[in-house]
């Protein structure tokens, strides 16, 4: 596709669930970022991925967080025992290169709505 | 460490007014990007603009206007003659390697 996708645009689950959501990168892109936007807050970076590797995980909410990318390409943030306090958007952003320089710029996707009842 | 802060958390003009939202960030980093990003109510971030730490030069876009200023560090968005269509939630970012900080945003509503 042209841009980042994700899925499912909208999941409601129940405290105690685990959900999956999935990000599909530009392809190309070798960088990819999670964030997570609560009710009317800013964004909070969650953590990244260079190629497959997330070298610092520490952006984490709590271990009941986790995160794996495949093939370079595609990667899931999988949150066990939701929580109420778990529900936010969760927004992925691709780019190029991991790094600063002028081609690195962070395209997002649409982002996924998490509502734990 | 890192941090961006969007101190006006809600502002209303009325359509064809100029806006001003603010962006002061902090950071150890020497060079570094800075980035305003617009969320619209459907939610998706759209780029709006990317400076980085050496060069301080103004940018005009149409309505859209920028001022960087390392002396005071702020990256402020200015909206001239704004429309409905600007109503939006406006977000500041920073970059240095690759940990990218966001402000709070401000939420902008134009009134028609």
């Amino acid at each position: 596709g042209a841009g980042v996708s994700q899925s499912p645009s909208n999941k409601v689950t129940e405290k105690g669930k685990d959900v999956e959501l999935r990000c599909d990168p530009i392809s190309g892109h070798t960088a990819l970022y999670w964030y997570r936007q609560s009710l009317g807050q800013g964004l909070e970076f969650l953590i990244y991925f260079q190629g497959n590797s997330a070298p610092d995980k520490s952006g984490l909410p709590s271990d009941r967080f986790s995160a794996e990318r495949t093939g370079g390409s595609v990667s899931t943030l999988t949150i066990q025992r939701t929580q109420q306090e778990d529900s936010a958007v969760y927004l992925c952003a691709s780019s190029p290169h991991l790094g600063s320089g002028p081609r690195d710029e962070q395209f997002f996707g649409p982002g996924t709505r998490l509502t734990v009842l | 460490a890192q941090k961006v802060t969007q101190a006006q958390t809600e502002i209303s003009v009325v359509e064809k007014e100029d806006v001003t939202l603010d962006c002061v960030y902090e950071t150890r980093d020497t060079t570094y990007y800075l980035f305003w990003y617009k969320q619209p109510p459907s939610g998706e971030l759209v780029f709006l603009i990317r400076r980085n730490s050496f060069d301080e030069q103004n940018e005009i876009s149409g309505r859209y206007s920028w001022n960087f200023q390392k002396s005071t560090s702020s990256f402020n968005f200015t909206i001239t003659a704004s429309q409905v269509v600007d109503s939006a939630v406006y977000f500041c970012a920073l970059r240095g390697l690759w940990d990218m900080r966001f402000g709070a945003g401000t939420r902008l509503t134009v009134k028609p």
